[in-house]
């Protein structure tokens, strides 16, 4: 199975301030398709997931553009440009290249 | 809207059985891939089992196979689980999320707490 890591696993962030977040896999997620099925969600205190960012930089619809996704391989980083206090909670990278699909471990976002 | 309703969540005893479903609405139910997901209680996601539109294709996490089934009736836009000889370790909540292709998980349900416990 591949291997999801993610630092740091607790940030503590200034309103307004950027934040990021890596994600590392224990293996190339690239698809023999082309494509990279990494994907970004956020869990906000006692919510379901929701997709972020999926296929390493493309946000879902709604998500509000301060996210971003980037990287390749097996190395990805989800950025928050400004930190708001609606983006607290815990933040889950996620591998669908191979099943079984793999979690990292989350990150927690809150407020200093 | 898409929206997803999970229910049959419970308190079970450990060996015992029990069967998720996820009713389905706001979208084409049989032209997508579907998941279960779960999270023990103050733990981290952890993939369960998804299953093709057709129903022709099933994976699962190893932790499961052999003791859970997934399975749909897109007739009836639903999703179940059938959970059986469930161990204390199956504890958590399960939700059932639209899953593109099985690679995207992009909208989900609240959620159903299966607690197994003597």
């Amino acid at each position: 199975d591949i291997v999801m890591t993610q630092t740091p696993l607790s940030s503590p962030v200034t309103l307004g301030q950027p934040a990021s977040i890596s994600c590392r896999s224990s293996q190339s997620l690239v698809h023999s398709d082309g494509n990279t099925y990494l994907s970004w969600l956020q869990q906000r205190p006692g919510q379901p997931p929701r997709l972020l960012i999926y296929k390493i930089s493309n946000r879902f619809s709604g998500v509000p553009d301060r996210f971003s996704g980037s990287g390749a391989g097996t190395d990805f980083t989800l950025k928050i440009s400004r930190v708001e206090a609606e983006d607290v909670g815990v933040y889950y990278c996620m591998q669908a290249t191979q099943f079984p699909v793999t979690f990292g471990p989350g990150t927690k976002v809150d407020i200093k | 809207e898409v929206q997803l309703v999970e229910s049959g969540g419970g308190l079970v005893q450990p060996g015992g059985s029990l069967r998720l479903s996820c009713a389905a609405s706001g979208f084409t139910f049989s032209s997508y891939w579907m998941s279960w997901v779960r999270q023990a209680p103050g733990k981290g996601l952890e993939w369960v089992a998804n299953i093709k539109q057709d129903g022709s294709e099933k994976y699962y996490v190893d932790s499961v196979k052999g003791r859970f089934t997934i399975s749909r009736d897109n007739a009836k836009n639903s999703l179940y689980l059938q959970m059986n000889s469930l161990r204390a370790e199956d504890t958590a909540v399960y939700y059932c999320a639209r899953d593109p292709g099985g690679r995207k998980p992009d909208y989900w349900g609240q959620g159903t707490l299966v607690t197994v416990s003597s």
